[in-house]
């Protein structure tokens, strides 16, 4: 069965102070995990998609990475504008053609004080 | 605004009752896919449509239920409303395997009370 789990829960960071989130994961055969931003109320937006152990991407004061096992958010010099709950999720590999579902965790409640 | 409309944005009903969920898809996006959001457990996956055929299930309750039309929007139908049904329900939608990400809605906040 799919799992993922996110740690921590929840994060308060110092604007500049720079961090890392965690996504574990265990998923039978993974085909891509990927990290969303959601703020109160509004529905998920898209960040990175991470294919295979050892690929990175970036995106303004963000970096995802990925190992066989876990993948970090990455989070430089943050800012007040940062603070929002990241989800990571896992898509596996299925039997059934088009079956694309993503399995979510359950987020970090990131904050970032001016 | 990503291109996902989903309709109405609020809905308070009473337990027992039905409700019928809209959702269109961003243009050129063959998938749709319903997820349940409630406080205590996060982004749950309901069911996923591809081209108007259902292609994954996920927990959904038999009291619900969903189909994508012809012009591939979807629509999710719950009845024999309960109190714990009460949560903020997504769809997302994808071209094909979602390769560049999906693109959710902004959701319908559903109060059942």
């Amino acid at each position: 069965e799919d799992q993922v789990t996110q740690s921590p829960e929840a994060l308060r960071l110092q604007e500049g102070e720079s961090s890392s989130l965690n996504c574990s994961y265990t998923v039978s055969g993974l085909r891509g995990l990927f990290w969303y931003r959601q703020d109160p109320g509004k529905g998920p937006e898209f960040l990175f998609t991470l294919y295979s152990a050892g690929e990175e991407k970036e995106k303004e004061r963000l970096k995802a990475t990925l190992t066989k096992k876990e993948s970090f958010l990455h989070i430089t010099a943050p800012k007040p504008e940062d603070s929002a709950t990241y989800l990571c999720a896992v898509q596996a590999k299925r039997n059934v053609a088009g079956a694309n579902n993503l399995f979510f965790g359950t987020g970090t409640r990131l904050t970032v004080i001016p | 605004d990503s291109g996902v409309t989903q309709t109405p944005k609020h809905l308070i009903t009473a337990t027992g009752q039905r409700v019928t969920l809209r959702c269109s898809p961003r243009s050129g996006d063959l998938s749709v896919y319903w997820y349940q959001q409630s406080l205590d457990q996060g982004l749950q996956f309901l069911i996923q449509y591809y081209n108007g055929e259902e292609r994954a299930k996920g927990n959904i309750l038999e009291r619900f239920s969903a189909q994508q039309f012809p012009d591939l929007h979807s629509e999710l139908n719950l009845s024999s409303l309960e109190l714990g049904d009460s949560a903020l329900y997504f769809c997302a939608s994808s071209v094909g395997s979602g390769t560049y990400g999906y693109t959710f809605g902004s959701g319908t906040r559903l109060t059942v009370v």
